[in-house]
């Protein structure tokens, strides 16, 4: 089974312009997950989606944004960017959500630079 | 954001060394997870928990789910050069998945 892709892997942006990332999971997973890694705050949490609707979300704010289509393949968007915003964007999929096996696949992430 | 206590925060070891390091939380968990991740790569995982007391091992890895469910441990036996990384647990409750801080391994030959 191929793993979980992200495209791109490599974006450099400026403050002011949005993003849409995308990630296409494990064959058969239904739940996708989005994590912002940074060197001062790790790994955070941003959203799970499972079968098209958002089940959880952490802690960002609305210019963070995302969705799943039918095929679970995933998208994430930030609006407006800020410096801090530079991250490794990671994707992550697993056969479910909640419920079920908790394990979690993840993709080789997309670095953003924001100028 | 949320993040579990993990330590140490890094090692320096030689190669052929045993290598400890555990993960705590403040709240219960159902699941815990270890993965490791290199340069520019996503974390891979590495073993799975799922029961309180659990003991599982992937080569010359350990991890154990601590009884009181607020606590990890991974082990690795005779560390080799490619060991090298951070080691990240993480902790499901009911719902999303909470990462440690990581810890650096260097080994040196």
């Amino acid at each position: 089974k191929a793993g979980v892709t992200q495209t791109p892997r490599y974006l450099i942006k400026t403050r002011g312009q949005q993003v849409t990332l995308s990630c296409s999971p494990i064959s058969g997973h239904r739940s996708v997950s989005w994590y912002q890694q940074t060197p001062g705050q790790g790994l955070q949490f941003l959203f799970e989606y499972f079968s098209e609707t958002q089940r959880n979300k952490g802690n960002f704010p609305g210019r963070f944004s995302g969705r799943q289509f039918s095929n679970s393949r995933s998208e994430m968007n930030v609006s407006t960017l800020e410096l801090g915003d530079s991250a490794l964007y990671l994707c992550a999929s697993s056969e479910a959500g909640t419920s079920g096996p908790n394990e979690q696949f993840f993709g080789p992430g997309t670095r953003l630079t924001v100028l | 954001g949320q993040q579990l206590n993990q330590s140490p925060q890094s090692m320096f070891i030689q190669e052929g060394e045993d290598v400890s390091m555990n993960c705590t939380s403040s709240s219960i968990f159902n699941t815990w997870l270890w993965y490791k991740q290199e340069p520019g790569e996503g974390p891979v995982l590495l073993i799975a928990l799922y029961k309180a007391g659990e003991l599982t091992s992937n080569g010359r890895l350990t991890a154990q789910f601590g009884i009181t469910r607020k606590d990890s441990f991974l082990n690795i036996s005779a560390s080799i050069p490619s060991d090298v990384g951070i080691y990240f647990c993480a902790g499901r409750g009911t719902d999303k998945l909470i990462f440690g801080t990581g810890t650096r391994l260097q080994v040196f030959p």
